[in-house]
């Protein structure tokens, strides 16, 4: 069966310092990987997804960039954080078939990041 | 375009009461339409999915949803809340050809279930 790992899980960083969370996939190959953030109280802003190894797609510009070195691992990275990137950072996953639109999301369980 | 209303972003029932959340949708191509759950401070899972079948879809936990497209409507139903529903709901909308990680999702409904 296949399986998402994310973390950490939870983290608390000064304004100004780096980021990096990291997201695995297991039991699948060439998944759709997917960044979204979750400001508190409100829905899913998706951030970047991936078709592929080094394939990005960047929706929203911002402060934060993504990477994928590998064909099942995701990386969500800042140089400098704000304080408007604390909130909830969840990844996902989805498979690639033909009607994709049907495809189901499945989520890791998300790293809450805290900016001071 | 496509867009998700949720009407209510907090419902409160009774333990064993029917649960209603409501969610309608906006779509130029037919659509699929989704629920997912989120517990405190963890991921969403899917509850149910409408992809062009049968219109009164079954998901997890006794939770059911009908797409009605007069109405353009797909709310979510349980007969009987649990404690263990209360949670937050999303709606959310893809169409064919659509990469699903581009959904557009709802604001969610927090459901708080009361002894």
């Amino acid at each position: 069966s296949q399986t998402i790992h994310q973390w950490p899980a939870t983290l608390v960083q000064p304004v100004g310092s780096p980021l990096s969370l990291e997201c695995t996939v297991e039991g699948t190959s060439n998944p759709n990987l997917y960044w979204y953030r979750q400001a508190a109280g409100r829905g899913l802003q998706l951030l970047f997804y991936s078709v592929g190894i080094g394939q990005i797609s960047s929706e929203v510009p911002q402060n934060l960039s993504a990477s994928r070195p590998q064909d099942r691992q995701f990386i969500l990275s800042s140089k400098k954080l704000l304080l408007s990137d604390s909130g909830f950072y969840l990844c996902a996953w989805s498979g690639r078939v033909w009607n994709s639109g049907a495809n189901v999301l499945t989520f890791g369980a998300g790293s809450r990041l805290t900016v001071l | 375009a496509q867009s998700v209303t949720q009407l209510g972003s907090h419902v409160s029932v009774s333990e064993g009461a029917l649960v209603l959340l409501r969610c309608n949708y906006s779509s130029s191509v037919p659509p699929y339409l989704f629920w997912y759950v989120q517990y405190p401070n963890q991921g969403l899972q899917l509850l149910l999915k409408y992809t062009s079948a049968a219109t009164l879809v079954k998901g997890i936990n006794g939770f059911e949803a009908e797409f009605k497209k007069s109405e353009t409507s797909f709310h979510l139903t349980k007969p009987s809340a649990h404690m263990s529903d209360a949670a937050e709901y999303f709606c959310a909308v893809s169409g064919p050809n659509t990469n699903a990680g581009k959904s557009t999702f709802g604001d969610g409904t927090t459901l708080t279930v009361k002894p």
